[in-house]
């Protein structure tokens, strides 16, 4: 069972475009990162939210914290083709008495010039 | 600083062999972590220790030895290689608790035949 679904799992969209990513669960997290991994590399962290109904901007990038912390979505405006990659969420969750982080299984973002 | 360091960077291995990924961090992290990242899978936890001497089972460990001697070094060995271990392999760190930020090596892709 997948505890963090994301969706989509691809995009393509054409510069300038906005787009929205979503990951889901029925579980309640403590908090929720999001993460972006370029081809070649490992991925690198882009924030965290660790407050229900948290909202956080990284420049053309809006983070939601649902309400409940059971979801998060990711907000990008006009979209450049330097925004091509893989966008993964991450939630912190107690299981079996010790803190574990989960992956969603991410959405490939292409951006088209 | 260096970051997160793994070697070597693209290996390719015969069923049945055994082989050392090695990873390392200079950022005196006590969290270390492995995982591997499978087409449509997402990252699954294989290992991972919370400091010099304290290693526990992630999602899918089997096949996969570990051992933290040092803060720095985390290395996750492969017993007797299968082609089902085919995959990309990431080692990450954190400062602190599970839920704190993951810093990330490159990689290191393997090949089972």
């Amino acid at each position: 069972t997948q505890l963090l679904e994301q969706s989509p799992q691809f995009l393509s969209i054409q510069e300038g475009e906005n787009l929205t990513v979503y990951c889901n669960s029925s579980s309640v997290f403590s908090s929720l990162q999001w993460y972006r991994q370029e081809p070649g590399e490992g991925p690198v962290l882009l924030v965290t939210v660790v407050t229900g109904g948290e909202v956080k901007k990284l420049k053309r990038l809006t983070f939601q914290f649902g309400d409940a912390r059971k979801d998060s979505s990711l907000h990008i405006t006009a979209a450049q083709p330097g925004d091509t990659g893989l966008y993964l969420c991450a939630g912190a969750l107690w299981e079996g008495g010790s803190e574990k982080l989960v992956f969603g299984k991410g959405t490939k973002l292409t951006v088209n010039p | 600083n260096a970051g997160v360091t793994q070697t070597p960077k693209f290996q390719v291995l015969k069923t049945g062999q055994s082989m050392t990924l090695q990873c390392a961090q200079d950022m005196n992290h006590e969290y270390m972590s492995w995982y591997r990242q499978d087409p449509g899978m997402g990252l699954r936890l294989i290992h991972y220790s919370v400091g010099a001497g304290i290693t526990d089972q992630g999602e899918v460990p089997n096949g996969y030895n570990v051992s933290r001697s040092t803060t720095e070094d985390f290395p996750l060995r492969l017993l007797s290689a299968a082609p089902s271990q085919t995959s990309v392999y990431f080692c990450a760190s954190s400062y602190g608790r599970t839920y704190n930020e993951q810093f990330f090596g490159p990689g290191t892709r393997l090949t089972v035949l």
